[in-house]
C-alpha cells in the first residue's frame, strides 16, 4: 500500500485563492517531500522539510510536518493558473528509495 | 547532459512483444531509480542502483521485467512479452551524491501503450 495518502483528491480553486493539500503516512520517516508534476510527465521537487523541522518555506509554499499525527500539508497562496498540476507527496523512511502517494490534482481556474 | 534524458518518450507495441526504455541520467548521480505510473495513479518503485552495488530489484512486479545499469551510466529497463497492464509511463530519476536520499531529479518518463 502507498506510504504517503494525499488529499484531496482532486482540488479546484480561482485564481489568488489558496490550496492547501495533506498527505498522511504510516512508519516513521527521515524527511518528506513534495513533487509536483505537469500532463502526467516528469516530477519536478518543491520542497523537502526533514523529521526535526516543523515548518518550511519557499517562495509561495508552506509545508508543515507533524511528525505525532503523520502528516504533512502543503500550502501554496496566491494561487496562479500556471499552478495547475497534480502534487505528491513522498516519504523516505530510510529505504533505499522513496515512496510516492497517488498525488492530489490540483485545478486553478483564471 | 543538463537533466535526465529517457527514451523513447512514446512507445506502442503489440501484446507479446519485448520493449526497452533508456534512461541517460545526469553527470555524477550515482542513484538511479525507475517507477511506474499508471493512469491517474502515483509512482510505483521498481529498481534503484547505487553505484557499484547490487541494485534493489524489490519492486519488479514480474520476472518479465528486468533493468540493466553499467556504472555510473546508462540504464535500460526492458519489459518482455508486454502485457496490457503493463501499459503506464515509465520514469527514471537520479539522486545527487551525499549519502542520505534527498531530492530526485526525474526524466520526462517513457509513455508505454501496450495494444
Amino acid at each position: 500500500s502507498q506510504q504517503g495518502e494525499e488529499d484531496p483528491q482532486a482540488l479546484s480553486i480561482q485564481e489568488g485563492e489558496n490550496a492547501t493539500m495533506n498527505c498522511s503516512y504510516k512508519t516513521s520517516i527521515n524527511n518528506l517531500q513534495w513533487y509536483r508534476q505537469n500532463s502526467g510527465r516528469g516530477l519536478v521537487h518543491l520542497i523537502l522539510i526533514r523529521s526535526n523541522e516543523r515548518e518550511k518555506h519557499s517562495g509561495r509554499l508552506r509545508v508543515t510536518l507533524d511528525t505525532s499525527k503523520k502528516s504533512s500539508s502543503l500550502l501554496i497562496t496566491a494561487s496562479r493558473a500556471a499552478d495547475t498540476a497534480s502534487y505528491f507527496c513522498a516519504t523516505d523512511a530510510g529505504y533505499s528509495t522513496l515512496t510516492f502517494g497517488k498525488g492530489t490534482m490540483l485545478l486553478v481556474s483564471p | 547532459g543538463a537533466g535526465v534524458s529517457q527514451s523513447p518518450s512514446n512507445k506502442v507495441t503489440e501484446k507479446g512483444k519485448d520493449v526497452e526504455l533508456r534512461c541517460d541520467p545526469i553527470s555524477g548521480h550515482t542513484a538511479l531509480y525507475w517507477y511506474r505510473q499508471r493512469l491517474g495513479q502515483g509512482l510505483e518503485f521498481l529498481i534503484y542502483f547505487q553505484g557499484n552495488s547490487a541494485p534493489d530489484k524489490s519492486g519488479l512486479p514480474s520476472d518479465r521485467f528486468s533493468a540493466e545499469r553499467t556504472g555510473e551510466s546508462v540504464s535500460t529497463l526492458t519489459i518482455q512479452r508486454t502485457q496490457q497492464e503493463d501499459s503506464a509511463v515509465y520514469l527514471c530519476a537520479g539522486d545527487p551524491p551525499g549519502g542520505t536520499t534527498g531530492e530526485l531529479f526525474f526524466g520526462e518518463g517513457s509513455r508505454l501503450t501496450v495494444l
